[in-house]
């Protein structure tokens, strides 16, 4: 299995623009989680999914921020509008369970100008 | 609400060292304890998880301790090497209303000089 894929990589835009975020599960998980990395606050879990579903949003900064999981095999993480304090690296993790080891993407850096 | 800390902050020892990295957690009721490598510029790597009814985890050169009911965990590298050289970060499956969450600590960074 290849892993958790994420696109794009590495992602600049201007402030107001809206951004997309994307992640592959591995095939058979059935849990996905978005996460965001800063220095300041260090890893933050956003939202996870089961079995596609939204299950705890909680953790999703403000309204700016959406994320779907249209099948089990794809999910995005939307910014719009965006603003310079988004610029952070968001990991996409998934797991055979919620509770269950879970596997990271490489991550996306962000970068709000 | 779930915290978890990691000391120190950063460390730096000579090849073939063994050492000891240190999490705690402020609420025992966890499902389990995940420990995880993260490289400059890179995502995170599973290196062992824990679950809640397990005192102990090996993998190679790493073990990893839980002691729940004090709230803490330890990572322990023998015989380090420049390779071993990465943030290593502690989370714990942390249940709050139903829901399962991973809370991370904020790493100890380590440096393995050759």
């Amino acid at each position: 299995d290849a892993g958790v894929i994420q696109s794009p990589r590495h992602e600049v835009t201007e402030m107001g623009q809206e951004v997309t975020l994307r992640c592959k599960p591995i095939s058979g998980h059935n849990s996905l989680f978005w996460y965001r990395q800063t220095m300041m606050r260090g890893l933050e879990l956003l939202i996870y999914f089961n079995n596609n579903v939204p299950i705890d949003d909680s953790g999703m900064p403000e309204d700016r921020f959406s994320a779907k999981m249209p099948n089990a095999s794809f999910s995005t993480l939307k910014i719009q509008p965006s603003e310079p304090r988004d610029s952070a690296v968001y990991f996409c993790a998934s797991s055979f369970d919620s509770y269950n080891e879970q596997f990271f993407g490489p991550g996306t850096r962000l970068t709000v100008l | 609400k779930q915290e978890v800390t990691q000391i120190p902050a950063a460390l730096s020892v000579p090849e073939g060292e063994n050492l000891v990295l240190n999490c705690s957690f402020t609420d025992s009721a966890i499902y389990n304890l995940q420990w995880f490598r993260q490289d400059p510029g890179k995502g995170l790597t599973s290196l062992l998880l824990i679950q809640s009814s397990q005192r102990e985890q090996t993998s190679g050169r790493l073990n990893a301790s839980l002691d729940k009911s004090s709230g803490r965990s330890t990572l322990y590298i023998a015989a380090s090497q420049p390779g071993d050289s990465a943030t290593y970060l502690c989370a714990v499956s942390d249940v709050q209303g139903g829901s399962e969450k991973l809370v991370f600590g904020k790493g100890t960074k380590l440096t393995v000089n050759p």
